[in-house]
């Protein structure tokens, strides 16, 4: 069974862009969460998609969306990139139980 | 305060030990109690989880949950230079609406063969 899938890898960005990035859940999850992690923050959940409806939000601006295609697909959107925004970011498939999240690699960002 | 404390080490233990890694928390609320391993430049991989107070054991690695002290702690057992890597507590809420989990902000392990 195919795991979590983030692309891309690795990102860099200047401040002021936006940027995009993806995530393919596992087969059959249809829950997913987003999550930013920073060496002086730790991890910090941003928000979760349900069935393409965002569930849960975390206490991020409104520069940071998302949205979920029918085929559970997640897309995440930053606008105005910050330097502070350098992350990584990573993304976490459930079945419906929520003590079963199985992130995936995450997505290296950079803003320079 | 935050809501999940975790003494961010680092810990170095000589291999065979026996390893203790503890968070606490505030909110008494919280029901689901998981433990994560990240290795460098990876994603942070389940290890284990554990509903309300008790002890659940799998393999090498027991995890402990004592709601009334609202403290949780991952024992690993003959610890191998593999189990060197980063390891996150996190938290959850029965909640109908959502999986969202809090994290504490990792201990970082090192064994030495």
């Amino acid at each position: 069974k195919a795991g979590v899938t983030q692309t891309p890898r690795y990102l860099i960005k200047t401040r002021g862009q936006q940027v995009t990035l993806s995530c393919s859940p596992i087969s059959g999850h249809r829950s997913v969460s987003w999550y930013q992690q920073t060496p002086g923050q730790g991890l910090q959940f941003l928000f979760e998609y349900f069935s393409e409806t965002q569930r849960n939000k975390g206490n991020f601006p409104g520069r940071f969306s998302g949205r979920q295609f029918s085929n559970s697909r997640s897309e995440m959107n930053v606008s105005t990139l910050e330097l502070g925004d350098s992350a990584l970011y990573l993304c976490a498939s459930s079945g419906g139980f929520v003590a079963e999240a199985f992130f995936g690699q995450g997505t290296r960002l950079t803003v320079v | 305060q935050k809501e999940v404390e975790q003494d961010p080490g680092p810990l170095s233990v000589p291999e065979g030990a026996i390893v203790s890694l503890n968070c606490t928390y505030s909110n008494s609320a919280f029901q689901y109690f998981m433990w994560y391993r990240q290795y460098s430049r990876k994603g942070p991989e389940l290890l284990m989880y554990t509903y309300s107070s008790g002890n659940k054991e799998d393999g090498r690695f027991t995890a402990q949950v004592d709601k009334s002290s609202k403290y949780i702690s991952l024992f690993i057992r003959d610890s191998q230079p593999s189990d060197s890597a980063t390891y996150l507590c996190a938290m959850s809420f029965v909640n109908q609406a959502g999986t969202a989990l809090i994290f504490g902000k990792g201990t970082t392990l090192s064994v030495s063969s």
